[in-house]
C-alpha cells in the first residue's frame, strides 16, 4: 500500500534556528500533501495544504513566513520552521494523496516531534 | 467549515467488552473517515463511508454511516489491548473548493482496552 515518510521523527534544536522537515511519498506520486499539528491529547490541526509546483495554502492564523512549505517534486514537500521558539514544539504530521486515487484516502507519516529549547 | 463532534472523548474497557465511538456532523457528509492513532504516531486509516446507510468491517471494527449521512459510528466487539489508541473521524470539506477537499477532523477518542 501507499506509504509516506517522515523524517526526522525525533528533532531538538535550540531557540533561533530553523528546522526543516520533510515528506516524501515512497511509491505514489502525490500532488497535494497536507501539514498538520498536534498538541498533547488533541486533535489534528491542518497548518497548510502543499501544492506541487505552486504556493502553498496556509489556514487561517498559520504564519506562512513562519512554517515555510516547499513542495517542489510529486513525492516531496518540506516544511521549514523558521526561528524557532519554545511555543513551536509540537507534534508535526504530513498526509499525501495518491493522485490516482479518486477518494480522499489520505496517507499519513509517522510524525516529526520538534522541541525546541 | 465541517465540524465534527467525536463522542465520547475517552472511554476505558475491559478487554473482550464491545463499544461504539460516534462521530456527528453539521453538515451532510459526503465522505467520512475512519483513522487510528497511536500516541506520537502517525494516524492509520480504518475506513471509508460515502453512502448513506453504508456499513463496513474489518477485523472486529465495523463503520456505519447514518441513511442522512451526519452521523457515524464505529463499534468494536470483543475489544483486545491492541485496539486502543486514539480514533480519529475525518470528513471531506468541500467548503475548501478545487478537486483537493481537506479533511476535517474530530478531536478524537482515546480508548483504553484493560487486559
Amino acid at each position: 500500500g501507499a506509504v509516506v515518510s517522515q523524517h526526522p521523527s525525533r528533532v531538538i534544536c535550540k531557540s533561533g534556528t530553523s528546522v526543516k522537515i520533510e515528506c516524501r511519498s515512497l511509491d505514489f506520486q502525490a500532488t497535494t500533501m497536507f501539514w498538520y499539528r498536534q498538541f498533547p491529547k488533541q486533535s489534528l490541526m491542518l497548518m497548510a495544504t502543499s501544492n506541487e509546483g505552486s504556493k502553498a495554502t496556509y489556514e487561517q492564523g498559520v504564519e506562512k513566513d513562519k512554517f515555510l512549505i516547499n513542495h517542489a517534486s510529486l513525492t516531496l514537500s518540506t516544511l521549514t520552521v523558521t526561528s524557532a521558539h519554545p511555543e513551536d514544539s509540537s507534534f508535526y504530521i504530513c498526509s499525501a494523496k495518491d493522485r490516482r486515487s479518486g477518494a480522499n484516502v489520505l496517507t499519513f507519516g509517522a510524525g516529526s516531534r520538534l522541541t525546541v529549547l | 467549515s465541517q465540524e465534527l463532534e467525536q463522542s465520547p472523548q475517552s472511554l476505558i474497557v475491559q478487554e473482550g467488552k464491545n463499544l461504539t465511538i460516534n462521530c456527528t456532523s453539521s453538515k451532510t457528509l459526503y465522505g467520512l473517515y475512519w483513522y487510528k492513532q497511536k500516541y506520537g504516531e502517525g494516524l492509520i486509516f480504518l475506513m471509508m463511508l460515502q453512502k448513506g446507510g453504508e456499513e463496513k468491517s474489518h477485523e472486529k471494527i465495523t463503520a456505519k454511516l447514518d441513511e442522512k449521512k451526519q452521523q457515524s459510528s464505529l463499534h468494536i466487539t470483543a475489544s483486545q489491548p491492541s485496539h486502543a489508541g486514539i480514533y480519529l473521524c475525518g470528513a471531506d470539506d468541500r467548503n475548501s473548493g478545487g478537486s483537493n477537499y481537506k479533511l476535517t477532523f474530530g478531536k478524537g477518542t482515546l480508548l483504553t482496552v484493560n487486559p
